[in-house]
């Protein structure tokens, strides 16, 4: 069972909807992180949070809005998607950022398709 | 810059076979080096990691020592099982980075 929550499991929407992605993780970790995964490629990184502040951006489309409520819980916002960006969202989190000893811990993703 | 290199899959083994996959790395400094697995319809799961030279990172009988005279951290396994089966991704992160650097994955499938 994996330690960090991700819903919902699967998400179909259209190029005009807004939907969210949620993600709650209770380890007391102060470093979250939204990953995009194609099929058969590795997770590529999107947004970084420490200490519930945004630390990294990498260059991803305004039309992905990040939030983090609390320490606790990380959301992604999404809206005017296009078809490219179906693919398996992962949330991440670590106790910090930084220590290169601190492994991060994912989540199942939210397997989002765009019509 | 930091990367990591895996073996290309798609790796075929039969149960209780042998298994190694080769994974090297290019980084300063000293990185540390994870081994993560991704099986069907799943996130990923830290399956080992090593933080200095010479460290063996072990977890459910897999094995991958950090080597920095190679710049390698090989997973491998005595014998594996059909559970095994699953995407292996190796990944390096610099002390002071947010970033996971991870190689592109290698598919292991275990047939019966």
């Amino acid at each position: 069972d994996t330690e960090v929550t991700q819903t919902p499991k699967h998400l179909v929407m259209g190029m005009t909807n807004k939907k969210s992605l949620k993600c709650e993780q209770h380890m007391g970790h102060r470093a979250m992180y939204w990953y995009k995964q194609k099929a058969k490629k590795p997770p590529e990184l999107m947004f970084v949070y420490s200490y519930e502040k945004l630390s990294i951006n990498e260059s991803v489309p305004s039309r992905f809005s990040p939030e983090c409520p609390n320490s606790s819980l990380l959301n992604l916002h999404l809206h005017a998607l296009q078809p490219e960006d179906s693919a398996l969202y992962l949330c991440a989190s670590s106790q910090v950022v930084g220590l290169d000893n601190q492994p991060q811990h994912f989540g199942d993703g939210t397997r989002l398709s765009i019509l | 810059g930091n990367s990591v290199t895996q073996m290309e899959g798609p790796v075929t083994l039969s149960e209780e076979a042998f298994l190694t996959i080769n994974c090297t790395y290019t980084a300063t400094g000293y990185p540390s080096l994870f081994w993560y697995v991704q099986y069907p319809g799943e996130g990923l799961q830290l399956l080992l990691k090593a933080t200095k030279a010479d460290d063996k990172g072990s977890n459910k009988g897999f094995e991958a020592t950090y080597r920095k005279e190679t710049t390698s951290f090989h997973l491998e396994k005595g014998s594996v099982q059909v559970s095994d089966s699953a995407v292996y991704f190796c990944a390096l992160k610099r002390d002071g980075s947010e970033k996971l650097v991870f190689g592109k994955g290698t598919k292991l499938t275990v047939n019966p």
